[in-house]
């Protein structure tokens, strides 16, 4: 069974500040993709990046920027110099084929406050 | 323009009214599949399709229905809805293989009475 955590329920910060959204996922598969989306207060959800099991680098896109450790099944995203834009509940995921079919499973996500 | 589309957006009904809430996609997907969301639960899946005619159940398929008759479609059928069916629903969509990135529709509030 898959299964993927998002400790931090929800999350204040102060504008400007810089703040780690964690996710740790748990598969016996070795091939699996990890994505993060974001949701914005207005309801879509929006896809951010992606991350397949055999690459193990950090990316880094702006001021998003996201950590991918096997050793310790994790996958956190962390916001640099935050804004109040980025308010917004965000969502880590797991994708694997499974059996012939293609299993997603989200974490119950983390909603993260930017106070101006 | 790319999208998935649902309808309707909001629907408030009562107990044991059949409804069936509609999902469709216009960029040639294969793999389709509905969600629901809940405060504090996250996204479930409900159930997904890998292709027309291919449905599988998600991790909370009760009290729901599906049907992939073609494959730009994907409706999602409360035959008898309860009250613990009031959520928010996605339906998204991508093209087959678990490296894909998902699209959602913008959601359909349902609350039942």
């Amino acid at each position: 069974a898959q299964k993927v955590t998002q400790a931090q329920t929800e999350i204040s910060v102060v504008e400007k500040e810089d703040v780690t959204l964690d996710c740790v996922y748990e598969t016996r598969d070795t091939t699996y993709y990890l994505f993060w989306y974001k949701q914005p207060p207005s309801g879509e959800l929006v896809f951010l990046i992606r991350r397949n099991s055999f690459d193990e680098q950090n990316e880094i896109s702006g001021r998003y920027s996201w950590n991918f450790q096997k050793s310790t099944s994790s996958f956190n995203f962390t916001i640099t110099a935050s804004q109040v834009v980025d308010s917004a509940v965000y969502f880590c995921a797991l994708s694997l084929d499974y059996g012939g079919y293609q299993k997603v499973t989200f974490g119950t996500g983390t909603k993260l406050q930017v106070i101006p | 323009e790319a999208q998935v589309t649902q309808n309707p957006r909001y629907l408030i009904t009562v107990t044991g009214k059949k409804l069936t809430v509609t999902c469709s996609q216009n960029m040639n997907h294969e793999y389709m599949s509905w969600y629901r969301q809940d405060p504090g639960l996250g996204l479930r899946q409900i159930y997904y399709s890998m292709n027309v005619e291919v449905t599988d159940k998600g991790d909370v398929p009760e009290g729901y229905k599906v049907s992939r008759k073609e494959k730009r479609n994907f409706p999602l059928i409360l035959e008898s809805p309860s009250p613990n069916q009031t959520s928010l629903y996605f339906c998204a969509s991508s093209p087959q293989g678990s490296y894909n990135e998902q699209f959602f529709g913008p959601g359909t509030r349902l609350t039942v009475l």
